[in-house]
């Protein structure tokens, strides 16, 4: 079975500092992954995903198979990136579903 | 181009009433979710579709039902509803990506938070 694990249910952070949001996944196949934000008032959203291998609001993640983590980094906070943060997982290319983890609301304290 | 769109945006049920979400999307997606939303849970799958006509469930479809009659609307229906399902019921399409054999975004509604007092 699948599953996403992020272990920080709550992260505050000085504006400026670097931002470090944990994902660890466990699944035996090639698995894609996602980060979707949810900012105050709006609807859940995509930010990035490791196939594209973007930088998106100054977001990276990268996909580290050893480790089966997906970790969300950005150097320098913003108090707009004050929101919630969800991990994916798909279980394989084309593959429909998704496997969220419980989530970890980010806050920037100015 | 509204997106996609859910009906209400919030209820309150008494335990054993009935109630039918409506979800609507006008980007001609094949697929469509229904997800719950609760606190420490993160969001969990109801159901899905991937096509008119075809339904599937998902991690937690005990007393919900489905239906994708036509393809850019998809029902999510509570026949007798208990308190377990106060929660944020979130609506979700997608389609085959552009890019090759790549897993789909997802494109989500604004919620519809329930009550069952």
């Amino acid at each position: 079975a699948q599953r996403v694990t992020q272990p920080e249910k709550l992260l505050s952070v000085f504006k400026g500092a670097p931002v470090e949001l944990k994902c660890n996944y466990s699944y035996s196949g090639s698995p894609e992954l996602f980060w979707y934000v949810q900012y105050s008032r709006q609807r859940l959203q995509l930010l990035l995903r490791h196939i594209s291998r973007e930088s998106i609001k100054g977001f990276t993640a990268d996909l580290n198979k050893g480790e089966t983590s997906f970790h969300l980094k950005k150097p320098f906070a913003q108090e707009e990136d004050s929101a919630m943060y969800y991990c994916a997982l798909s279980s394989g290319f084309g593959n429909e579903k998704l496997t969220f983890g419980t989530g970890t609301r980010l806050t920037i304290i100015p | 181009n509204a997106g996609v769109t859910q009906t209400p945006k919030f209820r309150v049920l008494k335990t054993g009433q009935s109630m039918t979400l409506l979800c609507a999307q006008d980007m001609n997606h094949e697929y469509m979710y229904w997800y719950r939303q609760d606190p420490g849970m993160g969001l969990r799958l109801i159901h899905y579709s991937v096509g008119e006509g075809t339904t599937a469930k998902g991690e937690v479809p005990d007393g919900y039902n489905v239906s994708r009659l036509k393809k850019q609307n998809f029902l999510l229906g509570l026949e007798s509803a208990a308190p377990s399902q106060t929660s944020v019921y979130f609506c979700a399409s997608s389609a085959p990506d552009s890019l090759p054999l790549v897993a789909y975004e997802q494109y989500f509604g604004p919620g519809t938070r329930l009550t069952v007092t």
